[in-house]
């Protein structure tokens, strides 16, 4: 069974820039949620869809949005790249909706800005 | 708000000596704990996770870990250092909606 896949792992882009990562998650997996990983702050939650709804989101600015698809894929694209969005963007997925389901990562995608 | 404290930010020990890495939660709610660990240049692998049905909690590698309510305390233990095991550790909680807080994380060095 494939585990949670992310696409690309590796990017640099230029200030202003956008960019838009992608994260399959594993088969029959609906809830998807994603973190951005950064020496300084550490693991911090961004947002989290379950059947294509966004049910929760964290403390970042609007440049960061994300969607889910009918199929559980899903995307999250950053406008206007910054410096301080360097960084390892984590994807999990889990079975559904429960607290108590197990919540499995992918290998990140690494986002260096220049 | 729930939160995870990992007390130290480095822990060193030798090859074939006992492991103790701490976590502490704090919440009013039971929570939902895990542990999980990543190698450089890698994600995060889950090593275990709390769900209620048991304090003593096993998990991959050798690794265990205790939920103890009354020190609202959640450590992660393993009898026997392998080099292998050099990695950063990260405990996490949550309480609803896949939205994890994550600790600073524990670097553990292992020493031939």
């Amino acid at each position: 069974k494939a585990g949670v896949t992310q696409t690309p792992r590796y990017l640099i882009k230029t200030r202003g820039q956008q960019v838009t990562l992608s994260c399959s998650p594993i088969s029959g997996h609906r809830s998807v949620s994603w973190y951005q990983q950064t020496p300084g702050q550490g693991l911090q939650f961004l947002f989290e869809y379950f059947s294509e709804t966004q049910r929760n989101k964290g403390n970042f600015p609007g440049r960061f949005s994300g969607r889910q698809f009918s199929n559980s894929r899903s995307e999250m694209n950053v406008s206007t790249l910054e410096l301080g969005d360097s960084a390892l963007y984590l994807c999990a997925s889990s079975l559904s909706a429960g607290s108590e389901n197990t919540i499995y990562f992918g290998e990140g995608s690494w986002l260096t800005v220049v | 708000a729930q939160s995870v404290t990992q007390l130290g930010s480095h822990v060193s020990v030798s090859e074939g000596a006992l492991v103790l890495l701490r976590c502490n939660y704090s919440s009013s709610v039971p929570p939902y704990l895990f542990w999980y660990v990543q190698y450089p240049n890698q994600g995060l692998q889950l090593l275990l996770k709390y769900t209620s049905a048991a304090t003593l909690v096993k998990g991959i590698n050798g690794f265990e870990a205790e939920f103890k309510k009354s020190e609202t305390s959640f450590h992660l233990t393993k009898p026997s250092a392998h080099m292998s095991d050099a990695a950063e550790y990260f405990c996490a909680g949550g309480t609803g909606f896949q939205k994890l807080v994550f600790g600073t994380g524990t670097r553990l060095l292992v020493s031939p």
